[in-house]
């Protein structure tokens, strides 16, 4: 099992312009999430999925964009993008099901910076 | 009052040195505890689990669990080079909630 993927790892982007950033994951797992993580300020959820097809805001949605059509994808798109977007972003999945705890596993982080 | 809260330290120690981590927590209804180990440009991975009060040991590594005073702590015995990395304290309130609250991640630097 790979486990969690994100691509790419880095990314510069100017203002104004838009990317996705990909996750992957092949664990099977039905939750989905996605963090950003800026220096010394531990790791913000931007926003999260239950299964395909149903995602929801978490802490800090503003400026993001979501979508989830298959259990293993988990896409996050920057529409307009702002300086105050430079960070780390992370994807992680979890499994609720039978057997399942609360773990979350990360992938390696993309790295973007806005200018 | 946060829900989570970490020294961010930074915590530098020498080789062989007994690390104590330590994060305490507001929502009494929090009944799982992890604590995350990231290394630099790197996802966090999970280090320990516990979800009761009392204590739970793994190698070198002692995860310890207050409910009363809601205060969890992250023990290192025999410290070494390699566990240089931020550590992060995670806490779920269980059921069908899913999210993880973190703190804000202990940087510690173990010297040679």
């Amino acid at each position: 099992n790979a486990g969690v993927t994100q691509t790419p790892k880095f990314r510069i982007l100017k203002i104004g312009q838009s990317m996705t950033l990909q996750c992957t994951q092949d664990m099977n797992h039905n939750y989905m999430y996605w963090y950003r993580q800026d220096p010394g300020m531990g790791l913000k959820l931007i926003y999260y999925s239950v299964g395909a097809g149903i995602t929801d805001k978490g802490e800090v949605p503003n400026g993001y964009n979501v979508s989830r059509s298959t259990t293993e994808d988990f896409p996050l798109r920057l529409e307009l993008a702002a300086p105050s977007q430079t960070s780390v972003y992370f994807c992680a999945s979890s499994y609720s099901g039978s057997g399942g705890n609360y773990e979350q596993y990360f992938g390696p982080g993309t790295r973007l910076t806005v200018t | 009052q946060k829900e989570v809260e970490q020294d961010p330290g930074p915590l530098s120690v020498p080789e062989g040195a007994i690390v104590s981590l330590n994060c305490t927590y507001s929502n009494s209804a929090f009944q799982y505890f992890m604590w995350y180990r990231q290394y630099s440009r790197k996802g966090p991975e999970l280090l320990m689990y516990t979800y009761s009060s009392g204590n739970k040991e793994d190698g070198r590594f002692t995860a310890q669990v207050d409910k009363s005073s809601k205060y969890i702590s992250l023990f290192i015995r025999d410290s070494q080079p390699s566990d240089s990395a931020t550590y992060l304290c995670a806490i779920n309130s269980g059921g069908s909630n899913y999210k993880l609250t973190f703190g804000k991640g202990t940087l510690l630097t173990v010297n040679p």
